[in-house]
């Protein structure tokens, strides 16, 4: 099966911009969707498809992908954005297997 | 208002079983493929499985494939996790989520298995 690769920790100025990225190969043929997680609670969805942001979510979140490789972006981050970031994707095995990265432990500073 | 409730977690002796159970509300459930993530304490998201909206297809992570089932019931809108022969390692939060990349997740169930 596929794997996303996932830099375990990232920090950020207030009001600064952030990139987190996910690596894999099967991000070559499926886009990311992008999670935020906040100590217990469950997952929220931020980010799916080419980039679009589900209702409520702030114009802030943004995503985009190059070759192998997912990026989210938060520009001028808020100190509620302080939370864990997943990404996933379907398996490039081309049937419905998904993969999660190992997720990103974000810090605003 | 999209609504996911999970139900039946617990503490569980190795070698035990499970069934999970995952109420559905306020969207056309027949209409959605159907997923189980889990995250394990202090770790990452770990997706299970995932059923068609039929329930023709079901796809499963390597590790509970033999032992775990998933299931649906349109009529009663209710997806479902059969979990046998539970190891220490599945002891997790168990999120029902809608959707294969899920756009909405239940509150989880806590699992634990420990003797």
């Amino acid at each position: 099966s596929s794997e996303l690769t996932q830099d375990p920790a990232v920090s950020v100025a207030l009001g600064q911009t952030v990139r987190i990225t996910c690596q894999g190969d099967s991000l070559r043929s499926y886009y990311a969707s992008w999670y935020q997680q906040k100590p217990g609670q469950a997952p929220v969805l931020v980010i799916y498809g080419k980039n679009n942001r589900p209702s409520g979510i702030p114009d802030r979140f943004s995503g985009s992908s190059s070759g192998n490789t997912a990026s989210l972006t938060i520009t001028g981050a808020q100190a509620e954005d302080e939370a864990d970031y997943y990404c996933n994707s379907r398996d490039s095995s081309g049937n419905l297997y998904v993969v999660f990265g190992g997720g990103t432990k974000l810090t605003v500073l | 208002e999209v609504q996911l409730v999970e139900s039946g977690g617990g503490l569980v002796q190795p070698g035990g079983s499970l069934r999970l159970s995952c109420a559905a509300s306020g969207f056309t459930f027949s209409s959605y493929w159907m997923s189980w993530v889990r995250q394990a304490p202090g770790k990452g998201l770990e997706w299970v499985a995932n059923i068609k909206q039929d329930g023709s297809e079901k796809y499963y992570v390597d590790s509970v494939k033999g032992r775990f089932t998933i299931s649906r019931d349109n009529a009663k809108n209710s997806l479902y996790l059969q979990m046998n022969s539970l190891r220490a390692e599945d002891t997790a939060v168990y999120y029902c989520a809608r959707a294969i990349a899920p756009d909405y997740w239940g509150q989880g169930t806590l699992v634990t298995v420990s003797s």
